[in-house]
């Protein structure tokens, strides 16, 4: 398993300003996900960042709204640019274990944004 | 890309009862399949999995099946207590990073 923490747990945010998220896993991991659960709803992937390369983002979302940081195998950073009310939302960050032969996936806490 | 259907989006039982919450996927190519519990104000917390290789896992009380047939598997939660309301996610996936249902929220009452 993994041990995920996020910073901040929770902000509040005025509109045209940016907010950066970090996630620290207590083991070294390939692979790191960000993703966005707005109220109610499922979770949507914005972005895979593996250490060394390029963030890949998803459809609809864009490296100037999100960009994202993975200087190591244990720590990354989501910011979330320009925030409008529409980015108020919880933003998740997973990584992926390796356990023998098989993947499985985990999850930090949890950054609840809200934007006014 | 994969589809995820989950159903009910809602399931209210009372404690002790069971509750089962299916879902459907569209990729016959995904072998792996596990669920999430979360809680309020908590991230996804993995409570089981199933790979494609079996057709049912069971831990305590809960139990998944699986039927790749049919492309879809069911969560199973007996003898229910009002600790086990969340809302629980199923995803399926493989090859690729899993694509989640919509989630079911359970409301267990004492």
């Amino acid at each position: 398993s993994a041990v995920i923490s996020q910073k901040p747990s929770r902000d509040i945010c005025q509109r045209g300003t940016s907010l950066t998220i970090q996630c620290q896993v207590d083991s070294q991991v390939t692979m790191m996900f960000w993703y966005r659960q707005q109220p109610g709803q499922s979770l949507t992937l914005i972005a895979t960042a593996n250490q060394g390369s390029e963030a890949t983002y998803e459809s609809g979302f864009v490296i100037d709204k999100f960009p994202i940081s993975r200087p190591n195998l244990t720590f990354s950073t989501l910011t979330v640019s320009n925030m409008s009310p529409e980015d108020s939302s919880i933003y998740l960050c997973s990584v992926e274990v390796h356990g023998g032969a098989v993947e499985t996936q985990y999850f930090g806490p949890g950054t609840r944004l809200l934007v006014l | 890309g994969e589809n995820v259907e989950q159903h009910p989006s809602t399931l209210s039982v009372q404690e002790g009862d069971s509750a089962v919450i299916k879902c459907t996927y569209s990729d016959s190519a995904s072998n792996y399949f596990p669920w999430y519990k979360q809680e309020l104000g908590k991230g996804p917390q993995l409570i089981i999995d199933i790979r494609s290789n079996v057709g049912e896992k069971k831990d305590q009380r809960i139990a998944v099946t699986l039927n790749k047939t049919a492309k879809h598997f069911s969560l199973h939660i007996t003898e229910t207590q009002p600790e086990d309301s969340a809302v629980y996610f199923c995803a399926a996936g493989g090859s690729y990073i899993p694509t989640f249902g919509r989630g079911t929220s359970l409301i267990v009452h004492p």
